[in-house]
């Protein structure tokens, strides 16, 4: 069965600092890869997605993702985080018609 | 357009009430479309999805019914609902391109 999984459930960072978030999958085939970002009483943004092709993939405001299939990992990464950052991630991934939703990592950024 | 349209945005029912909420989408014609719901802590879980009129899979055996008697509509229901039906439904529309666009989500209460 495929399934998605967020390792981190919370994590703080200083504004200014890098950012990693982990995102693991099980999927017998090469899925289709996105990141989502949902800001508190908003709906869910599209970050950055991979289909297929070069594995860096950029993203909105500054983020970036890297599937590497031998991990099948496809963490987001943002060099230097800001203030408006804070929000949950979500990571899913497409397998044929179904799209699978980790449980989010909820981000704040501290001064 | 991506457009999609979920009513109501907010219901409290009683429990063993039924339910329904009801999506339409605009946009291509015979887009796939799903419903999810998403709870604090478990981000979202993919309910039903249709790939055209009167195709539904289920995901999760429960309490819960899906149609979609049109092309751009989906309608979420139940016959009794129970108290672990309250969440956040959200309708979501997959476009070729493999991304994923959401409305804006209806929030249901069972008391």
């Amino acid at each position: 069965a495929q399934s998605v999984t967020q390792p981190d459930i919370h994590i703080t960072v200083s504004e200014g600092a890098s950012l990693e978030l982990r995102c693991n999958y099980s999927y017998g085939a090469t899925p289709y890869l996105f990141w989502y970002v949902q800001s508190p009483g908003q709906g869910l943004q599209l970050l950055l997605k991979y289909f297929s092709g070069d594995t860096l993939v950029q993203g909105i405001k500054g983020f970036e993702a890297e599937f590497k299939r031998s991990q099948s990992s496809f963490n987001l990464r943002k060099p230097s985080v800001h203030w408006s950052d804070a929000a949950e991630y979500f990571c899913a991934v497409g397998a044929g018609n179904q799209f699978y939703f980790g449980t989010g990592t909820s981000l704040t950024v501290i001064p | 357009s991506q457009t999609i349209h979920q009513w109501p945005a907010t219901l409290v029912q009683p429990v063993g009430s039924p339910l329904s909420l009801e999506c339409t989408v605009e946009g291509t014609s015979n887009p796939n479309l799903y419903w999810y719901r998403q709870a604090a802590g478990r981000g979202l879980q993919l309910l039903f999805y249709s790939v055209g009129i009167g195709q539904i899979s289920s995901e999760v055996p429960q309490n819960l019914s899906a149609s979609r008697p049109q092309d751009r509509q989906f309608i979420l229901s139940s016959k009794k609902l129970l108290l672990s039906d309250s969440g956040f439904y959200l309708c979501v529309k997959r476009e070729g391109t493999g991304e994923l666009f959401f409305g804006e989500g209806s929030r249901l209460t069972v008391l």
